[in-house]
Order: C-alpha cells, then structure tokens, then sequence
C-alpha cells in the first residue's frame, strides 16, 4: 500500500513566478486537501477536491488554485508568488467518509526568494 | 469567523508524566475534531471524534470530546521521549471542505 507523495520536497521560485506542486493520493482515496504551513504555525486549509471537483476553499487568493485528476492526484498551482507564500506545503487525502482521518504527505517546502 | 484554539502552546514535562492537551473550537456546521501528531513534516492521525462523551484510546493515548461546552481534550499518559512533537487538533466543518487547525501544542518530554 502505498502512502500520500509529494513532489519536489524542495524548491526555490523567484518573486512573481509561477509553481506547481504535485500530490499523489494514497490509494482508494477520492479526496484531497491541501494545507499551507508556515513555520511555528498549524496549517491552514487552502481548498478541498472531491472526485475532481473543489469541495471547500479556505481564506486565499485566486492566485491558488488547483486540479484533482481521475486517478485522484492533485495539483497546486500559485501564480505571482509572493515571499509570504514562502511555507511548508502539505497535501492530504481521505476517504470521503472514514474514522481514519487524513493520510499526509510530507509536504514540499517552497521558498520565495 | 470559524476558530480551534489550542492550550497550551508549550509544555515541557519529565519522562512519566501525565499530560492533558486542550483543543477548543468554534466551527460553522460542525461535523468532526481530529488530532494528529506532528514530529517533522507530514501529520500523522491519532483520532478522529464525532460523538460527545465516547473516549478513544490508543494505548497511552486517549481522547474525548464534548460538543456542548465545544472542546476537546488530548491524554497522554506514562509519557516517553517519543511523545515530543507538535499535537495538531481540527475542527471540520459542513459539506464545503471546511478545515481548520489550531496552532497546535509542542511537548517535550525530558528524560
């Protein structure tokens, strides 16, 4: 069985570019979220996919978006990045309804420079 | 506005001691209060409640919830040197994906 894997673990992006960040989901799962950590912090909840379809968003820009694919990976995409985008970036995914709460992946830390 | 409030932020306590985490929440439609351990990156899930006063344990580990007074409580007794972590709580909320964390509690424990 395999668990949540997050790619790259690292990365360095200049002030106003673009990113993707790349999430496989463990397996049988159709729901992902992604969470952004900064350092001291909890993480804060940045939207939720549903079998493809945002099903949540927390309290940040358009500028974040994100794709879920039929094989229930995901994607984050930040456009225009800003050096408080620099964080830990977790992503997680669950069943839909379950008593075995989120599976993370170890997240990549992306710094703004 | 939807909050989880964690206390204390910090604790240091010695190789054996008890300890009681707190975890209160205000979230808008509410459906679930998770805890998880957090050592270096990626959470791992400890509990997942829904149900006032029905305790989860998992061997030194337990935790209860209690939807009226809106707060949970996080025991981890007899603890080790491998109990030091960050302890994340979250409330979740509604249909919408409503997900938020608390700032979460360090603990060391000292040998």
């Amino acid at each position: 069985e395999t668990g949540v894997t997050q790619s790259p673990t690292h990365l360095i992006k200049t002030r106003g570019q673009q990113v993707t960040l790349r999430c496989s989901s463990q397996s049988g799962h159709n729901t992902v979220s992604w969470y952004q950590q900064a350092l001291g912090q909890g993480p804060q909840f940045i939207f939720q996919y549903y079998r493809e379809e945002e099903n949540g968003r927390g309290n940040f820009p358009p500028r974040f978006s994100g794709l879920q694919f039929p094989n229930y990976s995901s994607e984050l995409n930040v456009n225009a990045l800003e050096l408080d985008d620099s964080a830990l970036y977790l992503c997680a995914s669950s069943l839909w309804v379950t008593d075995y709460g989120y599976t993370f992946g170890s997240g990549t830390r992306l710094t703004v420079v | 506005e939807d909050k989880v409030v964690q206390s204390p932020l910090s604790l240091v306590v010695h190789e054996g001691d008890t300890v009681t985490l707190n975890c209160s929440y205000e979230v808008t439609n509410f459906r679930s209060l998770l805890w998880y351990k957090q050592e270096k990156k990626a959470p791992t899930f400890l509990f997942m409640l829904t149900s006032s006063g029905i305790e989860k344990k998992s061997g030194r580990l337990s935790s209860i919830l209690d939807k009226k007074e809106l707060f949970s409580i996080l025991n981890i007794t007899a603890t080790q040197t491998g109990d030091s972590a960050v302890y994340l709580c979250e409330g979740a909320g509604g249909s919408q994906g409503n997900l938020i964390f608390g700032k979460g509690t360090k603990l060391s424990v000292k040998p």
